[in-house]
């Protein structure tokens, strides 16, 4: 069974702040996918990263994927109270038939 | 992610009674996948199917849980004799191929209580 950990579990921090999510795993995963999830609503991609080492950015959000794709990081520069909400990693399987999910990091941006 | 329509959002069963929940999938996708989220956890995959066919169901519990996507109409995931266990946010996903490469999206969710 492939798993997919995430740390820290939660994060408060103060707008304007940096932060990293880390998400591991022992497994190799094709490809691993960043969701955000708010209260009452279902995950919302964020990205896809496809290639050992690719890194990709959306605005203020920075995610990298590992050399050795087991693992992946998304770093938020200058979080805004906006960013709060669960931020979910996903890896894809080979035959696109399954996500295995982390359990999520929790994020709380105060003003 | 608002082009995956799951209905009810919320649902109540008494323990004992069925529950079925209906995904419809964005247009033109025709591969449709189930997720349980318990709370405090993450999504858990449940079943993939394709039109008509079931091609992964290893998520499933052997029991009460059933699952398909009939050529006309939503996909259907159907919980007889629930019990309090089974209370959760049940999620579907759809995209458009099978593929690494292919965005998943997803409802917004039903929200199961079995009291």
């Amino acid at each position: 069974t492939q798993l997919l950990e995430q740390s820290p579990q939660f994060l408060s921090i103060q707008e304007g702040e940096n932060l990293t999510v880390y998400c591991n795993s022992s497994s190799v995963f094709s490809s691993l996918q960043w969701y955000r999830q708010e209260p009452g609503e279902g995950p919302v991609l964020l990205v896809t990263v496809v290639t050992g080492g690719e890194v990709k950015k959306l605005k203020r959000l920075t995610f990298q994927f590992g050399d050795a794709r087991k693992d992946s990081s998304l770093h938020i520069t200058a979080a805004q109270p906006g960013d709060t909400g669960l931020y979910l990693c996903a890896g894809g399987e080979t035959s696109g038939s399954r996500l295995t999910f982390g359990e999520g990091t929790q994020l709380t941006v105060n003003p | 992610n608002a082009g995956v329509m799951q209905n009810p959002r919320h649902l109540v069963r008494r323990r004992g009674q069925e529950a079925r929940l209906r995904c419809s999938p964005m247009k033109g996708h025709s591969h449709v996948y189930w997720y349980r989220q318990l709370p405090e956890e993450g999504l858990k995959f449940m079943v993939y199917l394709q039109k008509e066919n079931i091609i992964d169901e290893s998520g499933m519990p052997k029991e009460r849980f059933s699952a398909e996507f009939p050529k006309e109409g939503p996909s259907i995931l159907r919980i007889q004799q629930v019990v309090r266990g089974d209370s959760a946010a049940y999620f579907c996903a759809s995209s458009l191929f099978p593929n690494r490469d292919t965005e998943a999206f997803f409802g917004q969710g039903t929200r199961l209580t079995v009291v």
